[in-house]
């Protein structure tokens, strides 16, 4: 398994600002991902991050708006980017250890509200 | 595409009720199954997974079982507990599909004491 945590857990933001979301896994692992899920709603995968390569994003997400770094392979960062209140959801960053599509342990999310 | 399917919330019961979330699945390949439980105010934790036809996952009194001919991933508790409220995901990992995840919309359990 993995611990992950994120940073900050909620935050209130202003449209129009940008916010950087952390997440520290306490072990290395090749691939993380990073999710949205909309109030009430199921989990959307926003992009895949390896270290070492660009992040692969899904359909109908963009890295101009939401920018991810992978500087190493315990820790990535998700920017929101140009906020409005659409975006106000719970983000949660994910690992897969095994690298093998065999589980992915979730962090407890950044719960984001934007006015 | 690959899709899971879950009964609609919310479902509410008793405590020590039985427990049944259905769950149904469609996969182009042999998928791995999973249940996922988000507490309120936290993040998803996994629950219970089977990786093969017939294979029964457990956890802390919960079971499903793959059922291949069915597509089905059923998560069941024979006698449920306060604090057993919160968000059920049935989710799937088809090698297909690379190492992404598909989730079922999930289901709010409120237990009543």
């Amino acid at each position: 398994s993995a611990v992950i945590s994120q940073k900050p857990s909620r935050d209130i933001c202003q449209r129009g600002t940008s916010l950087t979301i952390q997440c520290q896994v306490d072990s290395q692992v090749t691939m993380m991902f990073w999710y949205r899920q909309q109030p009430g709603q199921s989990l959307t995968l926003i992009a895949t991050a390896n270290q070492g390569s660009e992040a692969t994003y899904e359909s109908g997400f963009v890295i101009d708006k939401f920018p991810i770094s992978r500087p190493n392979l315990t820790f990535s960062t998700l920017t929101v980017s140009n906020m409005s209140p659409e975006d106000s959801s719970i983000y949660l960053c994910s690992v897969d250890p095994t690298g093998n599509a065999d589980t992915q342990y979730f962090g407890p999310g950044t719960r984001l509200t934007v006015l | 595409g690959d899709s899971v399917t879950q009964m609609e919330g919310p479902v509410t019961l008793s405590e020590e009720a039985f427990l049944t979330i259905n769950c149904t699945y469609t996969a182009t390949g042999y998928p791995s199954l999973f249940w996922y439980v988000q507490y309120p105010g936290e993040g998803l934790q996994l629950l219970l997974k089977a990786t093969k036809a017939d294979d029964k996952g457990s956890n802390k009194g919960f079971e499903a079982t793959y059922r291949k001919e069915t597509t089905s991933f059923h998560l069941e508790k024979g006698s449920v507990q306060v604090s057993d409220s919160a968000v059920y995901f049935c989710a799937l990992s088809d090698p297909n599909y690379g190492q992404n995840f598909v989730f079922g919309p999930g289901t709010r359990l409120s237990v009543l004491p």
